[in-house]
């Protein structure tokens, strides 16, 4: 597609469900990552995608945070027993590998509420 | 852990007047930096950046500074316009791993 697409827009969770949040990112872009900024924060690492390699978790706050990406592709996030801390918007965002000036492409993201 | 500050949550100019963002940073590590601005319910938009290795960059009504030595660097908006309001994202990168500031909100009054 033309952008980063992140679906759905919104979330809203009851405290210990499940949540999955997805990302589509630019076709050809290698790289993936996801941020999240809670209120009045700024943009919080969380995890990155480059190729094959094996992805870069050190950013994911708690065990109950995984992400996959199939097919180089598609992201989803996955946000296990979610808790109020957990309320956030969550950014997913792809570049082309090496693009260190240019930075990335952002989507819109998906603003998550747990209540 | 936070390594790149921005310390004014807010600035508010007059439309014509020039704006400057404020960033600091504090890991000698970074290489590239970089500003985004973020419009209400979209996501940060690339607007502008710079390499360690120079001072300046500019694109047209955009100017970025960065001063190494005293780990700080500034965005500067000439002529300010209201379509500028918006939040500022000062992001610093190392490789693959960029930081961003928590933002500033420039609001450009007519």
């Amino acid at each position: 597609g033309a952008g980063v697409s992140q679906s759905p827009s919104n979330k809203v969770t009851e405290k210990g469900k499940d949540v999955e949040l997805r990302c589509d990112p630019i076709s050809g872009h290698t790289a993936l990552y996801w941020y999240r900024q809670s209120l009045g924060q700024g943009l919080e690492f969380l995890i990155y995608f480059q190729g094959n390699s094996a992805p870069d978790k050190s950013g994911l706050p708690s065990d109950r945070f995984s992400a996959e990406r199939t097919g180089g592709s598609v992201s989803t996030l996955t946000i296990q027993r979610t808790q109020q801390e957990d309320s956030a918007v969550y950014l997913c965002a792809s570049s082309y590998s090496g693009g260190k000036g240019y930075g990335y492409t952002f989507g819109s993201g998906t603003r998550l509420t747990v209540v | 852990d936070q390594q790149v500050k921005q310390n004014s949550p807010s600035l508010s100019v007059q439309e014509g007047r020039i704006s400057i963002l404020n960033c600091d940073y504090t890991n000698s590590m970074f290489d590239y930096f970089l500003w985004y601005k973020k419009y209400p319910a979209e996501g940060p938009t690339f607007l502008i950046s710079i390499s360690s290795i120079k001072d300046k960059n500019e694109d047209g009504r955009f100017t970025v500074f960065l001063n190494k030595s005293a780990k700080h660097l500034s965005l500067h908006i000439v002529p300010s316009q209201p379509g500028d309001s918006a939040v500022y994202f000062c992001a610093a990168r190392n490789n693959n791993d960029m930081r961003f500031g928590a933002g500033t909100r420039l609001t450009v009054k007519p």
